[in-house]
């Protein structure tokens, strides 16, 4: 089974400064997807950015991107510019690849790191 | 589009009440789940269901039924309610061509 760990249960930021959430995963699977999904306190999950693991060149979004490290298991978020608005809960979530088989397509979730930004 | 609905968005029931949790999507997606998350935590998968007529169990199903007969439904039923299922409820959907999952607004249930 896939398991997801987020090692900061909390970050703080200064507005316009840059920050990295971290998370790590262990799978024995080599093709899978890795998201990062934002939780503000409306409680919707929204997705951030995804990546696919068959693919080396690092997801980007806007003033959103991350750093894959597949060989080190590890998938931080990195927000650039940071906005009062991105202060939320952020989830790193794993998908399998194959949709089918035993996984379905449902997401492993890591438990959250809560993000606040100082103006 | 509406996307993925949930009905109640909030709800009080006392131990051992019962109660079912609504999701309906029109994405014509094959795939559903029911997550929960506890305070402070993420998300973990109770059911989940790939195509009408066809469940099965996440990691945490004891307390729940669900049951599918349709592509757009997907109700989550909980008999003899115990605090231990406080928590937000969030309902899920996906393609098997699609390695996004769209989230309903989420349910917060609360049992006294």
């Amino acid at each position: 089974a896939q398991t997801v760990t987020q090692s900061q249960p909390e970050m703080s930021v200064q507005e316009a400064e840059t920050v990295t959430l971290s998370c790590t995963y262990d799978t024995s699977e080599s093709d899978y997807y890795l998201f990062w999904y934002k939780q503000p306190p409306s409680r919707q999950m929204i997705l951030v950015i995804r990546q696919e693991a068959y693919k080396q060149q690092n997801a980007t979004e806007n003033r959103f991107s991350v750093n894959f490290q597949k060989a080190a298991k590890s998938f931080s978020l990195k927000i650039s510019d940071s906005q009062l608005g991105d202060a939320a809960m952020y989830f790193c979530a794993y998908r399998s690849f194959l949709a089918g088989g035993t996984s379905y397509g449902k997401l492993t979730f890591g438990q959250g790191t809560i993000l606040t930004v100082h103006p | 589009n509406a996307g993925v609905t949930q009905t109640p968005k909030f709800r009080i029931l006392k131990i051992g009440q019962s109660m079912t949790l609504q999701c309906t999507q029109d994405m014509n997606h094959n795939y559903m789940y029911w997550y929960r998350q506890d305070p402070g935590m993420g998300l973990k998968l109770i059911y989940y269901s790939v195509g009408a007529g066809i469940t099965d169990k996440g990691e945490v199903p004891n307390g729940y039924n669900v049951s599918r007969s349709t592509t757009e439904d997907f109700p989550l039923r909980l008999e003899l309610a115990a605090p231990s299922q406080t928590s937000v409820y969030f309902c899920a959907s996906s393609s098997p061509l699609q390695e996004t999952q769209y989230f309903g607004p989420g349910t917060r249930l609360l049992v006294l």
